[in-house]
């Protein structure tokens, strides 16, 4: 079974730049999540889906994050424009069900803003 | 206060120590997950525990609900176990996963 992918794997930029990225779930798996990872600390939910819609982004800097899943399967996280603290790895999640045993994580988007 | 401290932050042992990671929570919870994190940032699922011991290989995880108390260990340990280790508890009605900070494991020759 194919597991949850992630691209890229590694994106510098530089502050003010955006950046988009992608995450393709486990076949099968109605929720999706983002999470924030900043170095020396756990990850940090950004965003949840239900299939196409948002179950929770109240973690979301919505001034400049955006993410959409719109036809329920790949997502994209976009953040427009960058600063440095955004400087961390982004996970993507998924799940059969809404409840989060059973998650499965990829292998993460390294984001270095300069 | 964090709702889920882990100790220790970081952890080196040679090669064949028994190991103990410990994690303790503030919140009522339905499940605890152990899970592996490797340089690069992928992270892989040892364990989700509501009650008990589990056991996979050399790896065990354990938890008291009353005391509101999770440990994992690693037997005969081995280089290639040297990784992040994070604790994560799902609580509450909204089903979100709660980490700790991670202990950072090195195990050496």
């Amino acid at each position: 079974e194919a597991g949850v992918a992630q691209s890229p794997r590694y994106k510098i930029i530089e502050k003010r730049q955006s950046v988009a990225f992608w995450c393709n779930p486990i076949s099968g798996h109605a929720t999706l999540y983002w999470y924030q990872q900043i170095l020396g600390q756990g990850p940090k939910l950004l965003i949840q889906f239900q299939n196409n819609g948002v179950v929770d982004d109240s973690q979301l800097p919505k001034d400049r994050f955006s993410a959409e899943r719109l036809k329920g399967v790949d997502s994209t996280l976009k953040i427009q424009p960058a600063k440095l603290e955004d400087s961390a790895v982004y996970l993507c999640a998924s799940s059969l069900e809404g409840a989060s045993p059973g998650q499965f994580f990829g292998p993460g988007t390294r984001l270095t803003v300069l | 206060k964090n709702e889920v401290e882990q100790s220790p932050q970081n952890l080196t042992a040679q090669e064949g120590e028994f190991i103990t990671i410990n994690c303790s929570y503030s919140v009522g919870i339905s499940a605890l997950h152990w899970l592996q994190q490797h340089p690069g940032g992928g992270i892989v699922s040892l364990f989700m525990l509501s009650s008990g011991k589990k056991k996979h290989g050399r790896l065990i995880a354990t938890i008291n609900i009353q005391e509101k108390h999770s440990s994992l260990h690693i037997t005969a340990s081995h280089p290639r176990d040297s990784a992040v280790y994070i604790c994560a508890v799902l609580s509450g009605t909204a089903s979100k996963l709660t980490f700790g900070t991670g202990t950072r494991l090195q195990v050496t020759l």
